[in-house]
This record gives structure tokens, sequence and C-alpha cells, in this order.
């Protein structure tokens, strides 16, 4: 079976552009997270959705956006990017909210902002 | 935003050695995670810990939830060179639904 799938793997964007990232879960897997990590740093909570309702959301200003399909895949959003959003930008998915042992996570889209 | 404390920062050790880490909260958490990074990848979770003094084995790896439930350690017995990475502690609390705190990381080297 696939694992959690992102798209692109790599970017590079300039400063004010936006940026949407995409994620695709474990088939069967309704809940998807985002989390950024910058460099040297452990994942910090963006969002989560669990059927197409957020869930949850992290301490990221309103530049940041999301939203889950019928499909349960998913979409990060980010305008006006700034060079400090340059991060590995990491998407979950699990059978449920706090169902941590089937949390799975992708391998990230590497975003650049020049 | 808001990080574990997770120490120490970095290891380089012999191959056979054995290695401890650990992860320190001002908060409570309900749940404790430890998760290793390979580079290119997403982490990928070793240990869950859900009680308060709950101590669990995995293989070589031992990890144990604080009776205070604001720390948890990590132990690694007779390291071996795929060990190498990066060691990620993580805490859930059930007001947070979903969300984990992450520590800083520690990186580990092995040598052979």
């Amino acid at each position: 079976d696939a694992g959690v799938t992102q798209s692109p793997t790599h970017l590079i964007k300039t400063r004010g552009q936006h940026v949407t990232l995409r994620c695709s879960p474990i088939s069967g897997h309704k809940s998807v997270s985002w989390y950024q990590q910058v460099l040297g740093q452990g994942p910090q909570f963006i969002f989560q959705y669990y059927e197409k309702e957020e869930r949850g959301r992290g301490n990221f200003p309103d530049r940041f956006s999301a939203r889950q399909f019928p499909n349960y895949s998913s979409e990060l959003n980010v305008n006006a990017l700034l060079l400090g959003d340059s991060a590995l930008y990491l998407c979950a998915s699990s059978t449920d909210l706090g169902d941590f042992e089937k949390l799975f996570f992708g391998s990230g889209t590497q975003l650049s902002v020049l | 935003g808001q990080q574990l404390n997770q120490s120490p920062q970095s290891m380089f050790i012999q191959e056979g050695e054995d290695v401890s880490m650990n992860c320190t909260s001002s908060s409570i958490f309900n749940t404790w995670l430890w998760y290793k990074q390979d580079p290119g990848e997403g982490p990928v979770l070793l240990i869950a810990l859900y009680k308060a003094g709950e101590l669990t084995s995995n293989g070589r790896l031992t990890a144990q939830f604080g009776i205070t439930r604001k720390d948890s350690f990590l132990n690694i017995s007779a390291s071996i060179p795929s060990d190498v990475g990066i060691y990620f502690c993580a805490g859930h609390s059930s007001s947070n639904t979903g969300k984990l705190i992450f520590g800083q990381g520690t990186t580990l080297q092995v040598k052979p």
C-alpha cells in the first residue's frame, strides 16, 4: 500500500508569491495534519483536518490556510511568502484524530523562499 | 512556537554503547511519543506511551512516561550504525486534539 504522498518534493519561490502544497493520505485515513519543520528544529503543528472539517490550528498567521477534499486529500496554501517560510512541510495522515500509532508522515515538501 | 526541551542536542558515540536522551515540558501531557527522522524523510514512530510511569520497550529501545507527566526518556542499548538519525520526542494533551508538540531533536551519530 502507498504511504502518505506529498507533492511537489521540492519548490523554489520568491518573496510575495503564493504556494500550494498537496497531500494524499493513506487509503482509509480520514485525518490529515500539516506540520512545518524549520532546519534544525522539530515539526510545528499548523493544521489538522478530519472528515473535511478543521479540527485544530496552530500558531500560524492567516497567510496559511488549508482544506480537505471529499477524497480526504488536502492542500496547504501559503500567501505572501516570506523568507522565514522556508522549511520542510510535512503532511501526516491517520485513521482518527488521536490514533498516534496509526499516524504516518509523508517525506515532505522542501520549500525555499528566495 | 511551543516546543519541548529535549537533550542532549547531539551525541557522537561508539558502536555498542548505550544512549540516553530525555524530554521535559512545563505542561502536562497525556501521551508521549518518540520518533526517528532520517534525512529526506518524515518522522517514523518508535514508541508510544499513554500512562504516567509506563515503561515500554521496542527491541533495543526503551522509553518511559514520567510520573509527573511532564517528562519522558528514551534509551537505546548496544547502538549500531543504522541508529544514526535525529530522534524527536512529542507530547499530546487532550485539550489540543490531534496536535503534537515536538522537541528540538537529538542528533545521534554512531562510529563503527
